[in-house]
């Protein structure tokens, strides 16, 4: 497995509360995404990272803030969760090859 | 609206036997990739095909690539239990990004 770890990887917790994910990896790769899988909807890109500080938004974004102050790191912040966020939660990485490298994923539920 | 969408979508085959899924897409590509799903787990690449390339083999994977039909097939020869799981077709966008299919679910009865 590529060197990628998310944090937590379960989560339970209640409508209105924020919620950080983190995403961790250890490969220096450049591009670092956020996606989210439901059953009937396959794979939704979230957000996605180019670099340090450089973010820009996927096709679900709407609830969701990220940040990337290091190459290493990718954080996914629920600001207010609701029931709909309740998902399980995947990271990926990039380099300059087009294959992503996918992380175990973080099983979200929202109460 | 997603860019891939992979058919059947579900696949249920004996041991030994050949499986093949299908993958159509809607706008122009750069390439196509196959991922495959172990049950609770994260997707792991299997190949990739670029739009000048008409089909690929690695290994017990054979991928075609129809441009004009916009479409991709994987086949996964000789079948094997372990090769249950589900299979996604990712097709990128711009900007690094990609889109994913919703999968088949593949499983192989030993």
């Amino acid at each position: 497995d590529a060197g990628i770890t998310q944090s937590p990887r379960h989560k339970v917790t209640e409508t209105g509360t924020p919620v950080t994910l983190r995403c961790h990896q250890t490969e220096n790769h450049r591009y670092m995404y956020w996606y989210r899988q439901d059953p009937g909807h396959g794979l939704r890109l979230i957000h996605y990272s180019y670099g340090v500080k450089d973010t820009d938004k996927g096709e679900v974004s709407d609830g969701y803030s990220v940040s990337r102050s290091k190459t290493e790191d990718f954080l996914l912040t629920l600001e207010s969760a609701t029931s709909s966020q309740t998902s399980v939660y995947f990271c990926a990485i990039s380099g300059n090859t087009d294959t992503q490298y996918f992380g175990p994923g973080t099983r979200l539920t929202v109460l | 609206s997603q860019q891939g969408e992979e058919d059947p979508q579900a696949l249920s085959i004996q041991e030994g036997e050949n499986a093949t899924m299908n993958c159509s897409y809607k706008t122009s590509i750069n390439n196509l990739q196959w991922y495959r799903q172990n049950s609770g787990r994260g997707l792991v690449h299997l190949i990739l095909i670029r739009s000048n390339e008409r089909e690929k083999h690695s290994g017990r994977l054979r991928v075609t690539l129809d441009t004009s039909k916009k479409s991709s097939s994987l086949l996964i020869t000789a079948s094997r239990a372990a090769d249950t799981a589900s299979y996604f077709c990712a097709t990128d966008r711009t900007g690094n990004q990609f889109y994913f299919g919703t999968g088949t679910s593949l499983t192989v009865i030993p």
